[in-house]
C-alpha cells in the first residue's frame, strides 16, 4: 500500500547541531509539505513543494530549509537547531489536484536541549 | 487576529448527544473548508470537507458553512467515546505570488463519556 513515512520517529539532539528529518511518500504525489504542531499553535506551514526542484516558504520557515530531488522525498534540515524548534514535526503530501486533501505522515517528535 | 479560530475546549458531550464545533476564518474570499481529527499522538486525518454554503453530510457528521458570517462548523451525531479527539479547522487562502495554502487553526479537543 502506498503510504507517508517519517524518520526519525523521535530525536533528541543539541543546540546549535544540524538536524535532518527524512519525508518519504510512495503515491507518487507532486505536493509535500512539513508542518510543526505546537500546544495552542495547531498546524503552522514551514515549506513546501509543488515537484520537483520547487520549494517554497512557509510561514514559519526561518532557521529550516528543504530540497526536492526526487517526487518522494522531500528531507527537512534545522540548520542549527535552537530549543525553540523543540516540536512535534509532521510531514503530509498530496495530489497535483486536490492538493488540499493532504494526508500526513506519523510525525517525528523533535527535543532540542 | 488568528486567520482561523477554534474554541480550544475541551467540549465535553455525554454518549449519544451531539457535538458541535466551531470554526471562523479571518479571509473573506475562501473557498475550500476542512475537518480533520487527530487522535492524541497521532498524525491529523481528513474527515470532512465543504466548498458551499449550507450543510454536506457524511454518516454521522455535517459540516456546516456560512461564507457570509466566516463561520463553518461540525457536528457530530451520536457522539461515541471513539470520537474523543481534537478536531481541526482547516481553510485555503491565497497569498501574494499566486500560491494557496491551508491554514490550520488550533483545533478544539472534544471528549466523549459513557
Amino acid at each position: 500500500d502506498a503510504e507517508i513515512t517519517q524518520s526519525p520517529r523521535h530525536k533528541i539532539t543539541e543546540t546549535g547541531r544540524q538536524v535532518t528529518l527524512a519525508c518519504h511518500q510512495t503515491w507518487n504525489h507532486n505536493n509535500m509539505f512539513w508542518y510543526r504542531q505546537d500546544l495552542g499553535h495547531g498546524l503552522r506551514l514551514i515549506h513546501y513543494s509543488y515537484g520537483v526542484q520547487d520549494t517554497n516558504k512557509g510561514e514559519v520557515s526561518d532557521g529550516y530549509s528543504v530540497s526536492r530531488s526526487n517526487t518522494e522525498d522531500l528531507p527537512l534540515t534545522l540548520e542549527s537547531a535552537a530549543s525553540s524548534q523543540t516540536s512535534v514535526y509532521f510531514c503530509a503530501s498530496s495530489p497535483k489536484s486536490g492538493w488540499e486533501t493532504q494526508y500526513f505522515g506519523p510525525g517525528t517528535r523533535l527535543l532540542v536541549l | 487576529q488568528k486567520e482561523v479560530e477554534q474554541n480550544s475546549g475541551p467540549l465535553s458531550v455525554p454518549e449519544g448527544a451531539i457535538a458541535s464545533l466551531n470554526c471562523t476564518y479571518s479571509d473573506r474570499v475562501s473557498q475550500s473548508f476542512f475537518w480533520y481529527r487527530q487522535y492524541s499522538g497521532k498524525s491529523p486525518e481528513l474527515i470532512m470537507s465543504i466548498y458551499s454554503n449550507g450543510d454536506k453530510e457524511d454518516g454521522r457528521f455535517t459540516a456546516q458553512l456560512n461564507k457570509a458570517s466566516q463561520y463553518v462548523s461540525l457536528l457530530i451525531r451520536d457522539s461515541q467515546p471513539s470520537d474523543s479527539a481534537t478536531y481541526l479547522c482547516a481553510v485555503k487562502m491565497g497569498f501574494s505570488g499566486g500560491y494557496n495554502k491551508l491554514i490550520f487553526g488550533a483545533g478544539t479537543r472534544l471528549a466523549v463519556h459513557p
